[in-house]
């Protein structure tokens, strides 16, 4: 069955450290493939997506992510964090262009030090 | 902007009551979803709608109902709430044209059951 893993349930970074959240997707072929981040008590807002096209690909509030084939990865980074990037983050699937469903991984709550 | 409104943010209902959570978009978005989101198990899907009066069941859809009469409303019935249906409710919307993967959310109820 078709599946998102999120491995990092929670992770803790200073404020000006560099960021990287893990997801793996386990499906046949190439996936639409989205980050999303939840900020507390708030809905989800999408921070980027790969469709198709270059690997690499920029997102809002400075964040990047890399969609690796070889390793049905496709893993969110950001240069430098900020205290207002604490939040909830959830990569989500979509699995063909015939249906509209998203499948989402389980989260990964970043936590910013000072 | 895309906007997704949910009726209530926080809700407290009783056991046994019949409970309605409302979700309007604005965006003459074709599709429409629901899911709930509980601690470490990411979002799940309840239904989903691609169409007026019409709906898919998701991964969890059992004590739920939905309804859509109207192409921007879309509601969630919980017909008898029990406990283990206390959490977070996320409605989203999206189009079916080239984005249609991509899901707007709204800022989501919290339902406790006592």
């Amino acid at each position: 069955a078709q599946s998102v893993t999120q491995p990092d349930i929670h992770i803790t970074v200073s404020e000006g450290a560099s960021l990287e959240l893990r997801c793996n997707y386990s499906y046949g072929a190439t996936p639409y493939l989205f980050w999303y981040v939840q900020s507390p008590g708030q809905g989800l807002q999408l921070l980027l997506k790969y469709f198709s096209g270059d690997t690499l690909v920029q997102g809002i509030k400075g964040f990047e992510a890399e969609f690796k084939r070889s390793q049905s990865s496709f893993n969110l980074r950001k240069p430098s964090v900020h205290w207002s990037d604490a939040a909830e983050y959830f990569c989500a699937v979509g699995l063909s262009y015939n249906t509209d469903k998203l499948i989402f991984g389980t989260g990964t709550r970043l936590q910013v030090f000072p | 902007d895309v906007k997704v409104t949910q009726s209530s943010r926080y809700l407290v209902k009783r056991t046994g009551e019949k409970v309605f959570l409302e979700c309007v978009q604005d965006m003459d978005h074709e599709n429409m979803f629901w899911y709930r989101q509980d601690p470490g198990l990411g979002l799940r899907l309840i239904y989903f709608s691609y169409d007026v009066k019409m709906k898919e069941k998701g991964d969890i859809p059992e004590g739920y109902s939905v309804s859509r009469e109207k192409k921007e409303r879309f509601s969630l019935i919980l017909e008898s709430a029990s406990t283990n249906q206390t959490s977070m409710y996320l409605c989203a919307s999206s189009s079916s044209g080239t984005d249609h993967h991509e899901q707007y959310f709204g800022p989501g109820t919290r339902l406790t059951v006592t």
